[in-house]
């Protein structure tokens, strides 16, 4: 069984560019999430999915993040425009529903704003 | 204060040592406990889950929850250098958000 996949795997870009991740998670998975992880740290939760529902978004910086999941399977993640700030590995999770403790995360991308 | 916290490390062991790794909490709302191990330059794996209390065992590892005092731990026996690692310990389960302590690193020398 395939497991998540994201990409790219890589993105550097100046600030004030835009930039957007792909996820394609586990097939008949229900529920999605990106999270972002800083250097050192662990994972913050961007935004949760349900289907094609956004039903955790509230970590999310609207200003300048948006995601989208078409079709209730994969999901893509934007930033317009990008900040210094924003270098992270931008992480995209999945799970059988939104009530299974058992997350499983694909690669992540490592995004370098410079 | 984070609603998990984890000492970061880095905890260096010889190989064959019994390793103890340790999380406290603040939400006591969450039921499910979760421990991650993370490779470099890759995404976290779930190593093992605790339901509320208690202890739950899975080969050379052996996870603990004591919700008493909000204590988290992962205890690893005869460790290997292929268990050198991020270990990030997690709270979730329901309508809860996941949250994740910021891992501890765990390298294991030959």
């Amino acid at each position: 069984e395939a497991g998540v996949v994201q990409s790219p795997r890589y993105k550097i870009i100046e600030k004030k560019q835009p930039v957007a991740f792909w996820c394609n998670p586990i097939s008949g998975h229900n529920t999605l999430y990106w999270y972002r992880q800083n250097l050192g740290q662990g994972p913050e939760l961007l935004i949760r999915y349900e289907n094609e529902e956004a039903v955790d978004d509230s970590q999310l910086p609207k200003d300048r993040f948006s995601a989208e999941r078409l079709k209730g399977v994969d999901s893509t993640l934007k930033i317009q425009p990008a900040e210094l700030g924003d270098s992270a590995v931008y992480l995209c999770a999945s799970s059988f529903n939104a009530g299974s403790y058992e997350q499983y995360f694909g690669p992540g991308t490592r995004l370098t704003v410079t | 204060q984070k609603e998990v916290e984890q000492d970061p490390g880095p905890l260096s062991v010889p190989e064959g040592a019994i390793v103890s790794l340790n999380c406290t909490y603040s939400n006591s709302a969450f039921q499910y406990f979760m421990w991650y191990r993370q490779y470099s330059r890759k995404g976290p794996e779930l190593l093992m889950y605790t339901y509320s209390s208690g202890n739950k065992e899975d080969g050379r590892f052996t996870a603990q929850v004591d919700k008493s005092s909000k204590y988290i731990s992962l205890f690893i026996r005869d460790s290997q250098p292929s268990d050198s690692a991020t270990y990030l310990c997690a709270q979730g389960g329901g309508s809860y958000i996941p949250t994740f302590g910021r891992g501890t690193s765990l390298i294991v020398h030959p």
